[in-house]
């Protein structure tokens, strides 16, 4: 049990379209989803924190109308990224904790994009 | 907040051999303490993990170690094998209490290589 999902795995767009990545949490409910960022070769970075039903918990520097999240349900969680540049290109990784267990978080496999 | 300081940032060992990897944190709520194995383009993957009420974990190959009143926390790798050559991340986590999801602050990492 405990498997999260991420699509697409791989996306290629034109600066200034807007992209949607889905974070599934395939066989439980994950009343906390968290969006982190990797760049080339660096630690990944918490980007938001997601409770179901209500906004996010953007860090500190992490634009919140640029990076919009909705986790609309138990199962699932989205990330926008909106007028995408190329300094934008990035690793992005979802996590999610189960209801109640809050030990560990369940990495999804990830979604590489690349604004040309 | 929490900062986690990981070192050393590249660690090449002869295969058979033993590689430490070594993290300081300052939180002093900090209270769970993962270790995660990311492989190029994959998921990070939870290898072991030590709470603050204990000194010292092993599993296998690997061991954690933490002293708290330091703030420090390292992870052994004994007896290397090839397939170990990957990022290593540890990290922080301060868990409030059962109220809400904690956050995962990550070191900068460790490409660990193993020299046949």
């Amino acid at each position: 049990g405990a498997v999260v999902s991420q699509h697409p795995s791989r996306v290629i767009c034109k600066s200034g379209t807007s992209v949607k990545i889905e974070c599934r949490s395939l066989d439980f409910q994950a009343t906390t989803m968290f969006w982190y960022r990797q760049f080339p070769k660096q630690s990944l970075m918490l980007m938001a924190t997601s409770n179901e039903g209500s906004k996010a918990t953007y860090e500190q520097g992490v634009e919140k109308d640029k990076f919009l999240i909705n986790h609309a349900s138990l199962t699932l969680s989205t990330l926008t990224v909106t007028s995408a540049h190329p300094e934008d290109s990035s690793f992005y990784i979802c996590s999610a904790s189960r209801e109640r267990e809050y030990n560990e978080q369940f990495f999804g496999p990830g979604t590489r994009l690349t604004v040309l | 907040g929490e900062n986690v300081e990981q070192h050393p940032s590249t660690l090449s060992v002869q295969e058979g051999d033993s590689a430490v990897i070594k993290c300081t944190y300052s939180d002093s709520a900090s209270n769970y303490f993962p270790w995660y194995k990311q492989e190029l383009g994959k998921r990070p993957q939870l290898i072991i993990d030590i709470r603050s009420n204990v000194g010292e974990k092993k599993d296998q190959r690997i061991a954690v170690t933490l002293n708290k009143t330091a703030k420090h926390f390292s992870l052994h790798i004994t007896e290397t094998q090839p397939e170990d050559s990957a990022v290593y991340f540890c990290a922080a986590v301060d868990f409030p209490g059962y109220s809400s999801a904690s956050k995962i602050i990550f070191g900068s990492g460790t490409r660990l290589s193993i020299r046949p």
